[in-house]
């Protein structure tokens, strides 16, 4: 069965250092892996995604993320945090046997201390 | 409109009320889905309808929940005789599928409390 594990619940930047968001996942094919982040009181929003095109996927806002199949990672990075991005982050995956249907990571909550 | 919009923002019910939620997607969108998001997890599967095909209802947690929609427009969800544990935000996203590869846009959310 496919699933997505984000190692971290909360994780603390100090504005301006490097942010990064860890994700596993597993999978017995290649699957589709997306990020999305949630702010408060506001909709997901999709940041990127990898569909088994290149292993280096840049979205917006300065994140990108890098699918490594031998690791079974896809880590969310950005080199500079900036206060807006204080927010709830998931790591997502389809399933295999429906595309359309997402699997959610429990999520990341960034804090960004000035 | 922009966006995929949901109404209410907020519902507050007494156990054992139904409540109707409603999504309305971006248009165009030929898929629709609904998902919930209990505090501090992620999102679960709830329904997915894909034009005029037969809805994917194998999320739905119980026979209290239902969901409909008309054409490729306007979607409810209702859940009879809520529950406490039917607490949660339940949210609605739409899509346009393009070439296998499709981007679900997410709505704000409908925050249900029952008391």
């Amino acid at each position: 069965a496919q699933s997505v594990t984000q190692l971290d619940s909360h994780v603390s930047v100090s504005e301006g250092t490097p942010v990064l968001l860890r994700c596993n996942y597993s999978s017995s094919y290649s699957p589709s892996l997306f990020w999305y982040v949630q702010h408060p009181n506001k909709g997901l929003q999709l940041l990127l995604k990898y569909t088994s095109a290149a292993t280096l996927v840049k979205g917006i806002n300065g994140f990108e993320a890098e699918f490594k199949k031998s690791e079974t990672s896809f880590h969310l990075t950005k080199p500079s945090a900036h206060m807006s991005d204080a927010a709830e982050y998931f790591c997502v995956v389809t399933r295999m046997d429906s595309s359309y249907k997402l699997i959610f990571g429990s999520g990341t909550r960034l804090l960004v201390r000035p | 409109g922009a966006g995929v919009s949901q109404s209410p923002s907020n519902k507050v019910t007494e156990k054992g009320k139904d409540v109707e939620l409603r999504c309305d997607p971006i248009s165009g969108h030929t898929a629709l889905y609904w998902y919930r998001q209990r505090l501090g997890q992620g999102l679960e599967f709830l329904i997915y309808f894909q034009g005029n095909s037969a809805p994917d209802k194998s999320g739905l947690p119980s026979d209290r929940f239902s969901a409909e929609r008309t054409g490729e427009s306007v979607s409810t969800l209702t859940i009879q005789r809520t529950q406490q544990e039917d607490s949660a935000v339940y949210l609605c996203a739409s899509s346009f599928v393009v070439a296998y590869q499709e981007t679900q846009y997410f709505g704000p959310g409908t925050r249900l409390l029952v008391l």
